[in-house]
């Protein structure tokens, strides 16, 4: 059971726009900035948004996040094929340590 | 520019000791830039944190390993280690190091990871 909430899976077309939801708490989310990471099938995470809505430099503009109170959001517009692949939120929580979501797949149809 | 490389068994028995190494290059292991983390993952599942170390010893670990689970720094050797003490089949995973950024906390540069498998 991981502290984040995440859908298990979400798809799209190519072109289309997809968004991940991810819900905390107060401790984590709501006190504390947000990061994305994608898991290429096979690979280690790579970040894609820190600090709830900021991109490093490499990853397309297609990548947007947002926070709303305990709730964050992980945006991808112009789905590609090579988008597939597994999406993790994570947090700082007020317990001192890092939290997780579970993880969504993301299929291209 | 900076990696990270994990080392370590990939067999390790029930009830024993899980020692891995990650290799720091391309920049200090005493850097102030930094903390330096673990994370791990069942395999077929999601991340899970372990914890992460500060360069001049200051630790954070995940509340539910923290009675199990100790990172070190050698800044001899430019290294930080896992210990993780009393393994199960449970703590069967891939297992990475990574960079953790001192401001917003996210993991900026990870290793390949390293699988352990805990099995007799």
């Amino acid at each position: 059971q991981s502290v984040l909430t995440q859908p298990p899976s979400v798809s799209g077309t190519p072109g289309q726009r997809v968004t991940i939801s991810c819900s905390g708490s107060s401790s984590n989310i709501g006190s504390n900035t947000v990061n994305w990471y994608q898991q290429l099938p096979g690979a280690a995470p790579k970040v894609l948004i820190y600090n709830n809505n900021q991109r490093p430099s490499g990853v397309p503009d297609r990548f947007s996040g947002s926070k709303s109170g305990t709730s964050a959001s992980l945006a991808i517009s112009g789905l590609q094929s090579e988008d597939e692949a597994d999406f993790y939120c994570a947090s700082w929580d007020d317990s001192l340590n890092v939290v997780f979501g579970g993880g969504t797949k993301l299929t291209v149809l | 520019q900076l990696q990270l490389q994990e080392s370590g068994p990939g067999l390790v028995k029930p009830s024993e000791t899980l020692s891995l190494t990650c290799t720091v290059s391309g920049d200090s292991v005493s850097t102030t830039k930094y903390y330096w983390g673990w994370i791990r993952q069942p395999p077929g599942k999601g991340l899970e944190w372990i914890g992460s170390i500060y360069y001049r010893g200051d630790t954070h670990y995940s509340p539910s390993l923290k009675s199990r689970v100790t990172i070190s720094v050698d800044t001899s050797k430019n290294q930080f280690s896992l210990k993780v003490t009393s393994v199960t089949a449970a703590d069967t995973a891939i297992y990475y190091c990574a960079e953790v950024g001192i401001y917003f906390y996210y993991m900026d540069v990870w290793g390949k990871g390293t699988s352990v498998t805990v099995s007799s």
